[in-house]
C-alpha cells in the first residue's frame, strides 16, 4: 500500500497523560498536513510542512500540541497533558508541492478518559 | 473569513433519482473548491476538484461565483453513492477548509 499511513489506529488515553502520532506520507509528497475532526464536524486544519518546515499553525493547535518532520519524511504529532476535549479523529494528509489535491490516511482516533 | 457551508446535514434519496449536495463558500480572490467523499469505514478522498471539469463516477459539480455555490450533482442516484460528502475551500497555503459535510443515503 502506498497510500498514507498513520499509526496508531486508536488510541486510549487517560486525562493528563501525553500521546504521540505518527503519519508516513506518500514518497514523492512534500507537503504533509494535520486536521482534527470531532464528531458532526468537517476536519479542521491544524499545521502543515512543506519538507521539514512547519509553514503553517492553526490557532486550535495549542500549546500542549507539537509537530514534527524531522527529515521531510514521516511527521509525529504529540499532545501534552490531554483533555477530554482532545477526543477525537487525528487525520494526516499529503500532497506534491503545488498541487491542492490532498491525499488522507485513514485517521487515529483518539479517547481521552 | 473563509468559510464553507453545507446547509444540509442528511439527504435521502431513492435510488435513480437525482442528487444535489449543496455547498456555498466565501472567499475574496479566486476560489479553489473541491468534492471529497467518505464511504463507510474508508478514507477520504477526493472526488472532483472544480478547474478540473472532470466527471468521476457521473458526478459533476460547478462553479457558480454569482451565488458563490459548488453544488454537486448527479442525475441517477445508485445505492454505493451512500457515503459522506465534504466541500472543502482551500487557501493560499494550500490547507483545506472543509464544510460540516452532508451525509447521502440512497436506499432501493
Amino acid at each position: 500500500d502506498t497510500g498514507v499511513s498513520q499509526n496508531p489506529r486508536h488510541k486510549i488515553t487517560k486525562r493528563g497523560q501525553n500521546v504521540t502520532f505518527r503519519c508516513d506520507p506518500i514518497s514523492e509528497h512534500n507537503r504533509l498536513y494535520w486536521y482534527r475532526q470531532t464528531l458532526g464536524q468537517g476536519p479542521e486544519f491544524l499545521t502543515y510542512f512543506q519538507n521539514e518546515a512547519q509553514l503553517e499553525k492553526s490557532r486550535l493547535l495549542s500549546d500542549r500540541f507539537s509537530a514534527e518532520r524531522p527529515k521531510g519524511s514521516f511527521s509525529t504529532l504529540e499532545i501534552q497533558r490531554t483533555e477530554q476535549g482532545d477526543s477525537a479523529m487525528y487525520l494526516c494528509a499529503s500532497a506534491r508541492d503545488g498541487a491542492y489535491e490532498q491525499y488522507f490516511g485513514p485517521g487515529t482516533r483518539l479517547t481521552v478518559t | 473569513a473563509q468559510r464553507v457551508t453545507q446547509p444540509e446535514k442528511l439527504l435521502s434519496v431513492f435510488k435513480g433519482a437525482p442528487v444535489e449536495l449543496k455547498c456555498n463558500y466565501s472567499y475574496s480572490g479566486s476560489p479553489e473548491l473541491f468534492w471529497y467523499v467518505q464511504y463507510s469505514r474508508q478514507r477520504l478522498q477526493l472526488l472532483l476538484r472544480h478547474i478540473s471539469r472532470e466527471s468521476i463516477k457521473g458526478v459533476t459539480a460547478d462553479l457558480n461565483k454569482g451565488e458563490t455555490s459548488f453544488h454537486l450533482k448527479k442525475p441517477f442516484a445508485q445505492e454505493e453513492d451512500s457515503a459522506m460528502y465534504y466541500c472543502a475551500l482551500g487557501d493560499s497555503g494550500y490547507a483545506l477548509n472543509f464544510g460540516k459535510g452532508t451525509s447521502l443515503l440512497v436506499t432501493p
